[in-house]
């Protein structure tokens, strides 16, 4: 499995965009990025994944350069329950495989 | 559907005695995980099942682990003895072909061992 790193921690306000890079150096052909958002007290939840170039959906973008050796997750206008842990993952994209986190960040929003 | 579903939320019980998770995935899922959580060792994936069958058990920590899935709609997670170190949040995900591609949680067991 593709090792990723990203920051420990990241402060934002409401309304900003908030973007969260994910280095993974090592990707194979077959991998997916995932990222998975979690609460406190609650499970982690699935927000986006892409496989290269640009991925929307209503709650977040999903940027991948041409190498896929890193991605960005974009939250656009964040608000105070925006604040919780983000997950970036690689794989071979299907939920069928047991998920690996790492730390993730914790984006801290305030008013 | 009401989302995969687990009892209790809340367990706390004294070193020795033994621990019994449970869960329910989302009806035609065919993939059931358990997961652990710590402060110190983040999530970590402890044993996975396809169509009701353990594929995957390299994570379970030790033999005083053990999970069962009886039939699609229930799987237990049994600790026994049970140790102080074992004191974690223990959470239950499925997984099913419909996108998007992404294992649904459920809340959540929050074990504390005494």
């Amino acid at each position: 499995l593709a090792k990723t790193t990203q920051p420990i921690s990241m402060d934002s306000y409401e309304g900003q965009e908030v973007n969260i890079t994910c280095s993974h150096n090592n990707i194979a052909t077959n991998d997916y990025i995932t990222w998975y958002q979690q609460f406190p007290s609650q499970g982690p939840r699935f927000i986006i994944q892409g496989y290269k170039t640009k991925v929307t959906n209503e709650v977040a973008s999903l940027f991948i350069p041409a190498d896929r050796k890193s991605s960005t997750l974009s939250l656009p206008r964040v608000s105070l329950s925006d604040t919780a842990v983000y997950y970036c993952l690689v794989g071979t994209g299907g939920g069928a495989d047991g998920l690996t986190f790492g730390k993730g960040t914790h984006l801290i929003i305030q008013p | 559907d009401a989302g995969v579903i687990q009892s209790p939320r809340h367990e706390v019980t004294e070193m020795g005695q033994e621990v019994t998770l449970r869960c329910k995935p989302i009806s035609g899922h065919d993939y059931l995980f358990w997961y652990r959580q710590t402060m110190m060792r983040g999530l970590e994936l402890l044993i996975y099942f396809n169509n009701n069958v353990p594929i995957d058990d390299s994570g379970m920590p030790e033999d005083r682990f053990s999970a069962k899935m009886p039939n699609a709609s229930f799987s237990t997670l049994k600790i026994q003895p049970s140790e102080p170190r074992d004191s974690a949040v223990y959470f239950c995900a499925s997984y099913g072909t419909s996108a998007p591609p992404a294992q649904y949680f459920g809340p959540g067991t929050r074990l504390t061992v005494l």
